[in-house]
């Protein structure tokens, strides 16, 4: 079945804790993205990459790191969480940037206290 | 600025009721657009494309209005499943740029 695959699906953890929630599609697509989810502001663009080691900050970086090393896989790195980061996030993958649309993972619900 | 502008509803309509969704969007290099669904704490799902021709599918229209910038959806009788939250998109090339939202609920 083609998807993304997004690990974990719900994390608790504390401010400053180094975290890595996996991303993985298995539609062999060039570009992958992830966003974040919060109320009354909608779903935004952290970071994407058009394919393998080519990566670009989206409207929201600040506080996170990913890396593109297979194309398969598109980490997202907090490597100090803070509470603002509490947040749905969305991995979502295509074949075209985008021009068909996304293929969403079913999101992460991360809480950083 | 890149935005996309949606009314948040909530739309509450009776089942078989027809409901309509617009949607504005600013940047006139938008290079394609869609309508997505999202229930509640779920991920976006790909309802429909948007074409200037408009199109149809079911009981879903969509209409596309590039010299307005202006995207419309038209929900025919209404079922419970329609309910949930409808996303207007369009894409730049390098992002999806999502509108926040409509929430329709259908009630019996």
């Amino acid at each position: 079945e083609a998807q993304v695959t997004q690990n974990p699906r719900y994390l608790i953890t504390v401010t400053g804790k180094k975290l890595t929630v996996t991303c993985s599609q298995n539609m062999n697509h060039e570009y992958m993205s992830w966003y974040r989810q919060d109320p009354g502001l909608g779903l935004r663009q952290i970071y994407y990459s058009m394919n393998v080691e080519v990566t670009d900050k989206g409207d929201v970086p600040e506080g996170y790191k990913v890396s593109r090393k297979e194309k398969r896989n598109f980490p997202l790195i907090l490597e100090s969480p803070s509470p603002n980061q509490t947040s749905l996030y969305f991995c979502a993958s295509s074949s075209t940037a985008g021009f068909y649309g996304y293929t969403f993972g079913s999101g992460t619900r991360l809480t950083v206290v | 600025r890149k935005e996309v502008e949606q009314d948040p509803g909530p739309f509450n309509v009776p089942e078989g009721a027809t409901v309509a969704f617009n949607c504005t969007y600013s940047n006139s290099a938008s290079q394609s657009f869609f309508w997505y669904r999202q229930d509640c704490r779920k991920e976006p799902k790909l309802l429909m494309s948007v074409y200037s021709s408009g199109n149809e599918d079911g009981r879903f229209t969509a209409q596309l209005n590039r010299a307005s910038q202006y995207i419309s959806l038209l929900i025919r009788d209404s079922k419970l499943s329609d309910s949930a939250t409808y996303l207007c998109v369009v894409n730049l090339g390098t992002a999806l740029i999502f509108g926040k939202g409509t929430t329709l609920s259908v009630s019996s």
